[in-house]
């Protein structure tokens, strides 16, 4: 079975500086995967996706991720923090169930700016 | 703007007393997913359909219950909600299982 591991669950980081979220897979064939980011009492908004391809992947508000597959990674990055980015991040990866592709979360890493 | 619309976006109930949650797209995709989300957790797949079939994961309870009485709309139904089912209640949709669109959430207060 799949799973997803966020191994930090809460970064805090100054307004400016760069920031690294940290995502480890486990999945048998090649892997589907995504960030989501939630603000508090919000839904969950994609960040950006990794299909195939090109292992540097580009999304919204400045974020891109990169895929490697010898470490079982998609790492989160951006080079210059927002205080709007505080927010709940998740990673996932989807399985392929044949009957409509379910995620499985990451237990989700809270991120705090600090001004 | 097309888009996943829950409604309410905060229901509360007593214990015991059933509860319908509600969920609408104007993305015409296939694929609609219910998910619980406790409190500093992530979110919980209950059930999901693909078109009109019913997939419930192994683990829900069967206190909770869904319909889809067409492709934008998708009801979840909590027959005795105890203490334990307070949560954010998430919709959300795809085409075919790729990635999946979320609503705002229903935050469900039991009493």
């Amino acid at each position: 079975a799949q799973s997803v591991t966020q191994p930090d669950i809460h970064i805090t980081v100054s307004e400016g500086a760069s920031l690294e979220l940290r995502c480890n897979y486990s999945y048998g064939a090649t892997p589907y995967l995504f960030w989501y980011v939630q603000s508090p009492g919000q839904g969950l908004q994609l960040l950006l996706k990794y299909f195939s391809g090109d292992t540097l992947v580009q999304g919204i508000k400045g974020f891109e991720a990169e895929f490697k597959r010898s470490q079982s990674s998609f790492n989160l990055r951006k080079p210059s923090v927002h205080w709007s980015d505080a927010a709940e991040y998740f990673c996932a990866v989807v399985a392929d169930t044949g009957g409509g592709n379910k995620l499985t979360f990451g237990t989700g890493t809270q991120l705090k700016v600090e001004l | 703007d097309a888009m996943v619309i829950q409604n309410p976006r905060y229901q509360v109930t007593q214990f015991g007393k059933p509860v319908t949650l509600s969920c609408s797209q104007t993305l015409n995709h296939n694929v609609m997913y219910w998910y619980q989300q406790k409190s500093s957790q992530a979110p919980k797949l209950l059930f999901h359909y693909y078109d009109k079939d019913f997939n419930n994961e192994a683990d829900t309870p069967d206190n909770f219950q869904s319909r889809r009485p067409n492709t934008s709309f998708c009801f979840l139904d909590i027959r005795s909600p105890g203490l334990g089912d307070a949560a954010m209640y998430l919709c959300a949709t795809s085409i075919r299982g790729n990635e999946q669109f979320f609503g705002p959430g229903t935050r469900l207060t039991v009493l």
